[in-house]
């Protein structure tokens, strides 16, 4: 069945570092993939998406790109900052299996200044 | 208000009471998930409602009880938890299935 499988954390930088949180995919056919965040205390937030293979979505610093050869979906930014600290979490949705959501099991990401 | 809210924010009960979270939508959309997120584990999707009706319901003990008066609205219903029912209750909606979600702040459940 389809699934999402994130980087083990927690996962530790200093202010200005650069950050990559590794995501892969196991699906069939052109899933949709989504990065979320969650900052302590609150809900999930979507924080970038894409549609289709090659996409790029990208949204306060971050970015990521649909890499169907690779089945991958990486987190990247070029410059964190303390209020980066959060969980990411990686998912997938796919109309080929009932428009299921699958997120995976979360990255936690702690700044340090 | 907008977004997804939820109520309350925090919630302390004991494992004779009954209790209800409230969720409710601003956004227009038609389909509302709870899920359960415990510490340590994978976020666990418990039911799914699609324009009312209840199309997905993961195994979920009948001690909860999930409610959806209209498409803005969805109810947890709780009654005899266990301890190990204290967690982060998250409420989330989308336009559709498989369309993204957008998630409410959350109820810290507490069973004492």
């Amino acid at each position: 069945g389809d699934s999402v499988t994130q980087m083990e954390g927690p996962v530790t930088l200093s202010e200005e570092a650069c950050l990559t949180i590794n995501c892969t995919y196991t699906a069939t056919g052109y899933p949709s993939l989504f990065w979320y965040v969650q900052y302590p205390g609150e809900g999930l937030q979507l924080l970038l998406k894409a549609t289709k293979a090659d996409d790029k979505g990208s949204n306060k610093g971050f970015e990521a790109t649909y890499r169907k050869e690779t089945t991958s979906f990486h987190l990247e930014k070029g410059s964190v900052q303390v209020s980066d600290s959060a969980v990411y979490f990686c998912a997938l949705s796919n109309d080929n299996t009932g428009n299921q959501f699958y997120f995976g099991t979360g990255t936690s990401l702690t700044v340090i200044p | 208000e907008t977004g997804v809210t939820q109520t309350p924010r925090h919630l302390v009960m004991g494992m004779t009471n009954k209790k209800s979270l409230k969720c409710e939508q601003h956004l227009g959309h038609n389909a509302m998930y709870w899920y359960k997120q415990s510490a340590k584990k994978p976020l666990e999707l418990m039911f799914v409602y699609s324009l009312e009706e209840r199309v997905e319901n993961n195994s979920v003990p009948s001690r909860f009880s999930p409610e959806c008066p209209n498409s803005s609205h969805l109810f947890l219903h709780l009654h005899t938890l266990q301890p190990e029912d204290s967690a982060l209750y998250l409420c989330a909606s989308s336009h559709g299935r498989g369309y993204e979600q957008y998630f409410g702040p959350g109820t810290r459940l507490t069973v004492t």
